[in-house]
């Protein structure tokens, strides 16, 4: 069954040092979402991405938040200067179409901020 | 806007028991309703979602989900739960009309399924 990939599992970083999360979401799928989970609770939603382009961003996608796609395969989240709050899962995740269609989550990268 | 309500951090059931985990949901048209489950160290895996048509919905796992419009909810069963149902569940939500709004989750419930 396809997944999606996400790289590397565990990444420690300093406060104010910029963090690159990797994904590879499943081949056919179009659209694209970045989502954040503190401590094991609530799941939130960062950011959506279709046709190389921000859908839809929520208010914690600020500007030190950014993503990319730089290929044809890889989808990027980029945290430009890390805060401890920034410490949670972060989880990629790829839908083949809008409306009816769930998502496929990738395992996460647990991102920890000393 | 379009929320979940899962109004339970803690789900307690003996194994062989039924299970119900609650859901409700707001939406200003007519909605698409998820079940994810998440296991320790792990992403959020799909069991089963509503889109139209009959209310009760199966998934995977022996789950399933019984929609009730007028109470605006999607309560997640099994008949007899096992104890390798312990995880963390989430609802999720989207309104039809929303295009391609993302799915909003649900804070999760925790279900523990004692032997």
């Amino acid at each position: 069954e396809p997944e999606v990939t996400q790289t590397p599992s565990h990444q420690v970083t300093q406060m104010g040092q910029e963090v690159i999360l990797r994904c590879v979401p499943i081949s056919n799928h179009l659209y694209f979402y970045w989502y954040r989970q503190i401590l094991g609770q609530k799941v939130e939603f960062l950011v959506s991405f279709y046709n190389n382009e921000i859908s839809e961003k929520s208010e914690i996608f600020d500007d030190q938040f950014s993503v990319e796609r730089p290929d044809g395969s890889n989808f990027t989240l980029k945290i430009r200067s890390t805060k401890l709050e920034d410490s949670a899962m972060y989880f990629c995740a790829s839908s083949e179409g809008q409306g009816p269609y769930g998502y496929t989550f990738g395992s996460g990268t647990r991102l920890t901020v000393v | 806007a379009q929320s979940v309500a899962q109004p339970e951090d803690q789900v307690n059931v003996a194994e062989g028991n039924p299970l119900t985990v609650k859901c409700t949901y707001s939406v200003s048209g007519n909605p698409y309703l998820f079940w994810y489950v998440q296991y320790p160290n792990r992403g959020l895996q799909f069991l089963l979602k509503y889109i139209t048509g009959d209310n009760l919905v199966k998934g995977s796992y022996g789950f399933e989900a019984e929609f009730n419009k007028s109470q605006t909810s999607f309560h997640l069963k099994k008949p007899s739960a096992l104890v390798s149902d312990s995880a963390l569940y989430f609802c999720a939500v989207r309104d039809m009309n929303s295009g391609n709004t993302p799915l909003v989750f649900g804070k999760g419930t925790r279900l523990s399924v004692i032997a």
